[in-house]
């Protein structure tokens, strides 16, 4: 099984301009996450979802907007890009939202914003 | 809040040479604690973890970890690594709660195994 996509793979986008990662799962999972991925600073959480229909603010959700239509999709939307989103991105999935289980991660997004 | 601690940016160790990546903890109550790989330009991996139970916990790889309440201390090793095993490995904690709880990392460790 594919487990997660994401796409696209890299991006270097015009400060200002809108983008949109996409992620896809295929495990099932009602929990899906957006993390990115700093030098020095770990990975910080910027949304999630803990079903489908429903999301919640992580901790660094400034700028950031996600949906999620459906169990396999979880989208995250940077309206206007700043210098400062430049990083990478991973989406991850778990069965439920926190509890024991582990999350599972896609293979991420490496976003520069100029 | 919950926060991890890798106290060491960098582990070098010889192959065939016992390896230990340190972490440490602070949560409220009693902690969920996860260990996760990095191989370059890759995603995260799910090494192992710890939810109750025996303080030895063994995962992936031939990797296990130690689970230490009194030090709140989650150290993952390794008897004899290898040249493989070098990447980055990140610590993660979340409380037993109910509800949801995000998952803390720390902000990783890398491991560098020389032949």
């Amino acid at each position: 099984t594919a487990g997660i996509t994401q796409a696209p793979t890299s991006q270097i986008l015009a400060a200002g301009r809108s983008m949109t990662l996409r992620c896809t799962q295929d495990m099932r999972h009602n929990a899906m996450y957006w993390y990115r991925q700093d030098l020095g600073l770990g990975l910080r959480l910027i949304h999630y979802s803990n079903t489908a229909g429903t999301t919640g603010k992580g901790e660094v959700p400034d700028g950031y907007s996600v949906s999620r239509a459906n169990t396999d999709d979880f989208p995250l939307t940077l309206a206007s890009a700043v210098p400062s989103q430049t990083s990478v991105y991973f989406c991850a999935s778990s069965v439920e939202a926190g509890g024991r289980g582990e999350q599972f991660f896609g293979p991420g997004t490496r976003l520069t914003v100029l | 809040a919950q926060s991890v601690a890798q106290p060491e940016d960098q582990v070098n160790v010889a192959e065939g040479n016992p390896l230990t990546v340190k972490c440490t903890y602070s949560v409220s109550g009693n902690p969920y604690l996860f260990w996760y790989v990095q191989y370059p330009n890759r995603g995260l991996q799910f090494l192992l973890k710890y939810i109750t139970g025996d303080n030895l916990v063994k995962g992936s790889y031939g990797f296990e970890a130690e689970f230490n309440k009194s030090q709140t201390s989650f150290h993952l090793k390794k008897p004899s690594a290898l040249v493989s095993d070098s990447a980055l490995y990140f610590c993660a904690v979340r409380p037993q709660n109910t509800g949801f709880q995000k998952l803390v990392f720390g902000t990783g460790t890398r491991l560098l195994v020389s032949p």
